[in-house]
């Protein structure tokens, strides 16, 4: 198993801004994953957080909006860029720990709220 | 492109009853299926994992099934308690991306 921490574990920001959001994975990874959860919706991948390399990016998403730096097998962080409302959701990280029973493993989530 | 479904989208049962949760898919080629539990304001729990290659997965009081020929899991629930109300959630793994269901949201009143 994986245990996941988040943080912050929520915030409300003002549009504009940028937030920088923070996962840290008890045991060395090969795959993150950075979800959204929009209010009311189910979860939709936002990107794969690839150590040593750039993150692959679902479609609909960009670097640019969604910076992600996977600087070792255990931390990844996730930033959410020039923000608006239509960003209010809640963040995910999520890892597999390909441990053999390829159960996937969740953080609590970042609730974000922008104004 | 994979898409996942479920149905009900909301259920509200008293307590005691079996209650059944569905999931469907439009690409059976899949590694897995995995359902999860999500409570209001928390993340997600993992509840079972059933393999491309398995039928059902059992724990305690859940039972998951699997036909992936037909594109469809389901999620059993026995004695249901109010406990159990949350948002279970169902998802398929695709190469190496979980793609996720639309929800059922269960109420177990007592």
């Amino acid at each position: 198993s994986a245990v996941i921490s988040q943080k912050p574990s929520r915030d409300i920001c003002q549009r504009g801004t940028s937030l920088t959001i923070q996962c840290q994975v008890d045991s060395q990874v090969t795959m993150m994953f950075w979800y959204r959860q929009q209010p009311g919706q189910s979860l939709t991948l936002i990107a794969t957080a690839n150590q040593g390399s750039e993150a692959t990016y679902e479609s609909g998403f960009v670097i640019d909006k969604f910076p992600i730096s996977r600087p070792n097998l255990t931390f990844s962080t996730l930033t959410v860029s020039n923000m608006s409302p239509e960003d209010s959701s809640i963040y995910l990280c999520s890892v597999d720990p390909m441990t053999g029973d390829e159960t996937q493993y969740f953080g609590p989530g970042t609730r974000l709220l922008v104004l | 492109k994979q898409e996942v479904t479920q149905i009900p989208a909301a259920l509200s049962v008293p307590e005691g009853e079996n209650l059944v949760l569905n999931c469907s898919f439009t690409d059976s080629a899949i590694y897995n299926l995995q359902w999860f539990r999500q409570d209001p304001g928390k993340g997600l729990t993992s509840l079972l994992l059933i393999q491309s290659s398995q039928r059902e997965q059992t724990s305690g009081r859940l039972n998951a099934s699997l036909d992936k020929s037909s594109g469809r899991s389901t999620l059993y629930i026995a004695a249901s308690q109010p406990g159990d109300s949350a948002t279970y959630l169902c998802a398929v793994k695709n190469t190496d991306k979980l793609i996720f269901g639309t929800g059922t949201r269960l109420q177990v009143f007592p």
